[in-house]
């Protein structure tokens, strides 16, 4: 089973400030993906990667960065948070057929 | 409108009864993959489709590109199938691989 584990689990953010969500996988994926869950919304894809130095826009990529440094690892920064980035954020890695996912990242903007 | 739409929206299940959750789509899907998220959050891979059937104990999911739609049907409802399902939609294009498209969720309750 592949495996993908995302830090922090929980996070608390000021509004203004700069916040980093990290994902790393350890099964070689060279695809990984950010999503963002909200009620009544599903899973939405914000930004996406298909290597190494590799990143693209998903479908709601504003007031979100990204960045892959290496096959393993792929972050999702907000570099001026605001409330309405307030939700559970999802990392996932898949290799051209199934896409599994971490157990996701409460952040919480006040 | 939605891509991928999931009926129903919520399910009240009797432990030991079948039922059907269903996905349709308006995006050229190639293939579908169905995820249990579990009360803590956790998004647990069910099936893994492209078009065809796939079973796996209890559940069985069907994957129609044709008529653009998914069903996942759950038999004798256990009080641990309880949670959300998600279907996700992928629609293969050149360099596209593995995007998910995803629908709203089925909140599934099994009762005693």
């Amino acid at each position: 089973e592949a495996a993908v584990t995302q830090s922090p689990r929980n996070k608390v953010a000021v509004t203004g400030g700069k916040v980093t969500l990290s994902c790393n996988q350890t099964n070689n994926h060279n695809n990984m993906y950010w999503y963002r869950q909200d009620t009544g919304h599903g899973l939405r894809l914000i930004h996406y990667s298909y290597g190494a130095g590799s990143t693209e826009k998903g479908d709601i990529p504003d007031g979100y960065k990204a960045s892959r440094p290496s096959q393993e690892n792929f972050s999702l920064i907000l570099e001026l948070a605001t409330p309405s980035q307030t939700s559970v954020y999802f990392c996932a890695s898949g290799d051209n057929t199934e896409v599994f996912f971490g157990k996701g990242t409460r952040l919480t903007v006040v | 409108g939605d891509k991928v739409k999931q009926s129903p929206s919520a399910l009240s299940l009797q432990e030991g009864t079948n039922s059907a959750l269903r996905c349709n789509f308006s995006i050229a899907a190639t293939t579908v993959q169905w995820f249990l998220q579990n009360p803590r959050g956790s998004l647990i891979n069910l099936f893994y489709l492209v078009p065809g059937t796939k079973e796996n104990g209890r559940l069985k999911s069907t994957f129609n590109s044709k008529e653009s739609y998914s069903t996942l049907h759950i038999r004798d409802a256990q009080l641990e199938d309880s949670g959300t399902y998600f279907c996700a939609a992928e629609a293969r294009l050149s360099g596209s691989f593995n995007k998910l498209t995803f629908g709203a969720g089925t909140r599934l309750a099994v009762c005693p």
